[in-house]
């Protein structure tokens, strides 16, 4: 069963890069997913910030792709966010998500989630 | 990217119907996909493409779609489904997009 979980510091200074780690366990990161970056500020909804395929193809949330890297590590199984010049806007919970493409039927959705970390920014 | 519309909230009465909207021009391209978050919990996918359900969702919940308009529909709603609701999608330039989210309280 597949499973992902997200490592990363807690605490991060403001104008810093919030770094953040996804491990895949129980099946391959080269399977045919996009694999993407989730996240929900306290009190508020789901913001989507980018995903990756196992190519390297990237997609980023227009409103922060200045600032957004994701990558991906075919050999440790896992992928990564980098996110610059962060302020306390961007403290949040962050989710790293599988996600499901099939351009044919229109379909796409997340068919599994990591628990999530808090990230907070504050000095 | 394009926006996904819902409602905040939205309460029903235990064991009736109840029916959650998503509005975005993306959904005439793209099937909605539905989930629910607890407090203090990840999402959980409930419906997905036309109307799926993922092993372990209770039949209860189903899914449709018209026009710009995707729904999801709680069929004797259960004082478990209290929760968050979010619709998602792809939009036109391939972004990702959530709706707001919907707060369903079950009196």
């Amino acid at each position: 069963q597949v499973q992902l979980q997200e490592s990363g510091p807690g605490l991060v200074k403001p104008s810093g890069t919030l770094s953040l780690t996804c491990a895949v366990s129980g099946g391959s990161i080269s399977s045919s997913n996009w694999w993407s970056w989730v996240r929900q500020p306290p009190g508020k909804g789901l913001e989507w910030i980018g995903e990756i395929y196992h190519s390297g193809s990237t997609n980023y949330n227009p409103s922060l792709k200045s600032r957004v890297t994701i990558s991906v590590d075919k050999s440790k199984n896992q992928f990564s966010l980098k996110l610059s010049s962060v302020t306390a806007a961007d403290t949040a919970v962050y989710y790293c998500a599988r996600g499901e493409w099939l351009v044919q039927s229109g379909d796409w959705y997340f068919d599994l989630w990591g628990r999530g970390t808090l990230v907070t920014v504050s000095s | 990217s394009s926006e996904l519309t819902q409602d905040p909230a939205v309460s029903v009465a235990l064991g009736q119907t109840v029916r959650i909207t998503c509005q975005g021009d993306s959904l005439r391209s793209y099937y909605a996909s539905w989930y629910q978050q607890k407090p203090g919990q990840a999402p959980v996918l409930v419906i997905y493409g036309k109307n799926n359900r993922p092993s372990g969702i209770p039949d209860r919940f189903s899914g449709s779609s018209s026009g710009n308009t995707a729904s999801l529909t709680i069929t004797g709603a259960q004082a478990e489904d209290e929760a968050d609701y979010y619709c998602n999608s792809r939009d036109s330039s391939g972004d990702v997009v959530f709706g707001g989210g919907t707060k369903l309280t079950v009196l």
